[in-house]
């Protein structure tokens, strides 16, 4: 099982509309999720950072986390052409790891 | 501010020959973190350096790859004797502390190593 699993799309959702997507980690101790956005040929772009169960938003982006499931996910609302990339998830393997274990990412299309 | 800035963006090798590679984190950040990203492969971690503390080198794919950071700031990556399989994007990130809330860890634009 990987550390770190996301399905890897693609995915596609229509302009306007909400995207969904999903994270399972396998660490029950790792303590810090974070979204990343990449667009293709360039670096990973923070969008999200999580600590704690529950929901948090911003602007049109909410992260939700449930540690007793191990699942985090990003939800994207009013999706945007511009929106379209692959989206990173990144987790703080087991208490002392300090670097990131990354998913393989989900592929998001948004179509006009 | 300034983000993360690495140079070369690119760089085409031959086999054999050693590359270095530089990372200048953003100012203020105490941690920084070396990643590779391979095609078709996802992020794999190689090392990171908090202050002045002993680096993790746990993720160094083998003895041919060294990193310093200098003063606490820049970073080199340095591969010896490069092979065709290092051809990857090494991408370096910087937090301001390593671990816990503070650990958002912000990348760089990377550097594209080709080895032919």
């Amino acid at each position: 099982q990987k550390e770190v699993e996301q399905n890897s799309g693609p995915l596609s959702v229509p302009e306007g509309a909400i995207a969904s997507l999903n994270c399972t980690y396998s660490d029950r101790v790792s303590q810090s999720f974070f979204w990343y956005r990449q667009y293709s040929g360039k670096s990973p772009e923070l969008i999200m950072s999580i600590y704690s169960n529950g929901d948090k938003e911003d602007g049109r982006f909410t992260a939700q986390l449930n540690k007793a499931s191990q699942y985090v996910s990003l939800l994207i609302r009013d999706s945007q052409p511009s929106d379209s990339a692959t989206y990173l998830c990144a987790v703080n393997i087991s208490g002392s790891a300090r670097q990131l274990t990354f998913g393989s990412g989900t592929q998001l299309t948004v179509l006009p | 501010g300034a983000g993360v800035s690495q140079s070369p963006s690119n760089k085409v090798t031959e086999k054999g020959k050693d590359v270095e590679l530089r990372c200048d984190p953003i100012s203020g950040h105490t941690a920084l973190y070396w990643y590779r990203q391979s095609l078709g492969q996802g992020l794999e971690f190689l090392i990171y350096f908090q202050g002045n503390s002993a680096p993790d080198k746990s993720g160094l794919p083998s003895d041919r790859f060294s990193a310093e950071r200098t003063g606490g700031s820049v970073s080199t990556l340095t591969i010896q004797r490069t092979q065709q399989e290092d051809s990857a994007v090494y991408l370096c990130a910087s937090s301001l502390l390593a671990g816990g809330p503070l650990n958002e860890q912000y990348f760089g634009p990377g550097t594209r190593l080709t080895v032919t």
